[in-house]
């Protein structure tokens, strides 16, 4: 079974410039979620989409960033127009159901390689 | 609300020899946690689990050990081998199943 796809690998843009980033969850996996690492610091949460919707979007840095998740399947995140800070790696992972579960078991969040975004 | 971090960086061990990673956490509520590895190119794999009804739990090679009273988190790899060098990472899980993650330590194992 394949696991969650990103794409690019990597991208190298200027200030002002877009970038769109894709993740291709596993197959039948409802949950999304998208975490971003800038250069050695935590791995921090943006955002979770139950199927097509947004569940959770608290950790979105600003309104330059958008995220989508049409048809449920893969989601797309775009920044525009992207800034300098927003350098670092972009993980996307993917999950069944989300319900926290009982004693020793876990509804793991199966993460993709990431893609690492440059912004010079 | 969330918050984890970890003590050191960086550490380096000997192959063969016992690593330990340390983690902290400041919200005494948080109720389970997990500690991911990730490799050079990849994303975070999970490792082990603990609730915070639990104060050890062991897998295959590692230990996770939980100390509620100064909120503090360990991952114990026995017999510590060439693969085991990775960053890895504690994590909180919150309410609503998104993950909090620590700044990461990264171990290298020395031949």
């Amino acid at each position: 079974e394949a696991g969650v796809t990103q794409f690019p690998s990597h991208s190298v843009i200027e200030k002002g410039q877009t970038v769109t980033l894709r993740c291709d969850p596993i197959s039948g996996h409802d949950n999304l979620y998208w975490y971003r690492r800038v250069m050695g610091k935590e791995i921090k949460f943006l955002l979770h989409f139950v199927k097509e919707s947004k569940q959770d979007e608290s950790g979105m840095p600003n309104n330059r960033f958008l995220a989508e998740r049409t048809g449920g399947t893969y989601s797309t995140l775009k920044v525009q127009p992207a800034e300098l800070e927003d350098s670092g790696v972009y993980f996307c992972a993917s999950s069944q159901e989300g319900k926290i579960p009982g004693e020793g078991s876990y509804n793991e969040q199966f993460f993709g390689p990431g893609t690492r975004l440059t912004v010079l | 609300g969330e918050s984890v971090g970890l003590h050191l960086p960086t550490l380096s061990v000997q192959e063969g020899d016992n690593s330990i990673i340390n983690c902290a956490y400041s919200n005494s509520a948080s109720d389970y946690f997990i500690w991911y590895k990730q490799e050079s190119g990849k994303g975070p794999q999970f490792i082990i689990d603990i609730r915070s009804n639990m104060d050890k739990r062991q897998g295959q090679r590692v230990t996770v050990l939980l100390n509620k009273t100064v909120k503090h988190l360990s991952l114990q790899i026995a017999a510590t081998q060439p693969g085991d060098s990775a960053v890895y990472f504690c994590a909180e899980l919150n309410w609503a199943n998104n993950l909090f993650f620590g700044t990461g330590t990264r171990l290298t194992v020395i031949p």
